[in-house]
């Protein structure tokens, strides 16, 4: 059974510009949630979508969205990009969303130049 | 609010010592705890979940868990650690009801000596 996927690993990105992050959920999962990492805020979460709606977000500037397909795939948009956006993003894969378990993927490292 | 606090930011054991890595956290109703563990670059790795029941829980790679409500801490443990236990530990509380959000605590990380 595939694990969850994030598509791209690395991201070098300018200040101002805009990106996308892909995560792919394991077969069936219908919930993928996505967290930014950093050294100085540590694991922090950012929204967690269901069968495309979402149902929590984390205290994050409107710059960040996401969305989610009806195969439960997700994409993260962050636009505007700042030097503080600069994260490892782990996105969460999970059967009902309901904190039984939850799989994380390798996460995508961003970095904004 | 849900929080979680990791006292220890780093920790230094001998391979083959013992383990325990502290966790606390604040919340109202009996959470949903989780202990993760990260290598370098690499995503999150579910050690092992409490819920309910026996306070005690048992992970994989040979780690436990005690959950003890009185002191509201969950603190991981392993009797003797092998030098690939090196890598970062996180503790989680949830709140278990719908729209997965964890709160994750800042991490120990773990250096295991020879």
């Amino acid at each position: 059974k595939a694990g969850v996927t994030q598509t791209p690993r690395y991201l070098i990105k300018t200040r101002g510009q805009q990106v996308t992050l892909s995560c792919s959920p394991i077969s069936g999962h219908r919930s993928v949630s996505w967290y930014q990492q950093t050294p100085g805020q540590g694991l922090q979460f950012l929204f967690e979508y269901f069968s495309e709606t979402q149902r929590n977000k984390g205290n994050f500037p409107g710059r960040f969205s996401g969305r989610q397909f009806s195969n439960s795939r997700s994409e993260m948009n962050v636009s505007t990009l700042e030097l503080g956006d600069s994260a490892l993003y782990l996105c969460a894969s999970s059967l009902r969303g309901d904190n039984t378990e939850a799989f994380f993927g390798q996460g995508t490292r961003l970095t904004v130049v | 609010a849900q929080s979680v606090t990791q006292p220890d930011i780093h920790i230094t054991v001998s391979e083959g010592a013992s383990l325990e890595l502290r966790c606390n956290y604040s919340y109202g109703a009996t959470p949903y705890l989780f202990w993760y563990v990260q290598s370098p670059g690499q995503g999150l790795q579910l050690l092992l979940k409490y819920f309910s029941g026996d306070t005690l829980v048992q992970g994989i790679k040979g780690f436990e868990a005690e959950f003890k409500r009185s002191q509201s801490s969950f603190n991981l443990r392993k009797p003797s650690v092998h030098w690939s236990d090196a890598a970062e530990y996180f503790c989680a509380v949830g709140a278990g009801n719908s729209g997965y959000a964890l709160n994750f605590g800042k991490g120990t990380s773990l250096l295991v000596t020879p």
